[in-house]
């Protein structure tokens, strides 16, 4: 199965907050992103958590990690249109030192 | 911030030929690159490793005859599709760990991405 899951779409009203889930399996994972990807383009760093943190806040994003439940969101607070977009939830492994994404959520924002 | 390009953008090529895609980091030093492939509307499924001056590592179900990686200074990486066929048609992407900034919070910083279409 599918080491990191996220839900396929999300779709909010412009203005309201955001929120994009994702579930991960491996205990050894040291940092957690999230990264956004605009159409035809490449990925762009949103944020990331160090395993040891709870939350995380940067202006309107917040992360929260439940270590126990292998539980990650990202909250977008004040959701725009320029908030359209792939936001995949990403886990690092100490162990392999590589990156594995999930399947990404494609937000969109209705008026 | 750290730039991390890919050349070219967009190929399209006929069937049995082969494609090389480079990677460039262009302001800082790369140890680490990886490649990965994106089909429509999907993740990114990571293809393989690439380590400087030493062979990549490829995950499993990659080919490595097929998609040849050199990894030959530390700021460039290139992808060979060789002999490409239209299931190979894809998203590549590429990703530069560097030395400093980078290696410490693991962040990797992306290039923008080559679309292959093979006819």
């Amino acid at each position: 199965g599918e080491d990191v899951e996220q839900s396929l779409f999300l779709s909010v009203r412009e203005g309201d907050s955001s929120v994009i889930n994702c579930t991960y399996t491996d205990s050894s994972s040291t940092y957690l992103y999230w990264y956004k990807q605009e159409p035809g383009a490449g990925l762009q760093l949103l944020t990331y958590i160090f395993s040891n943190m709870d939350m995380k806040q940067d202006q309107r994003l917040t992360v929260l990690l439940n270590k126990k439940d292998k539980h990650l969101s990202l909250r977008i607070a004040d959701t725009q249109t320029g908030d359209s977009a792939i936001y995949f939830c990403a886990d690092g492994r100490s162990s392999a030192s590589k990156i594995i994404f999930g399947s990404g959520t494609r937000l969109s924002i209705r008026p | 911030g750290a730039v991390v390009s890919q050349h070219p953008s967009r190929v399209i090529c006929k069937s049995g030929t082969s494609v090389k895609i480079e990677c460039r980091s262009l302001d800082f030093q790369a140890t680490t690159m990886f490649w990965y492939r994106q089909f429509p509307k999907q993740s990114l499924m990571l293809m393989a490793t690439s380590n400087e001056g030493s062979k990549a590592t490829y995950e499993q179900g990659v080919e490595k005859d097929k998609f040849l990686i050199n990894h030959a200074s530390l700021t460039l990486s290139t992808l060979t599709v060789t002999s490409a066929h239209p299931e190979d048609s894809s998203f590549y992407i590429c990703s530069a760990r560097g030395l400093a900034g980078g290696a410490n919070t693991g962040e990797l910083f992306f290039g923008e991405g080559s679309r292959l279409t093979v006819l």
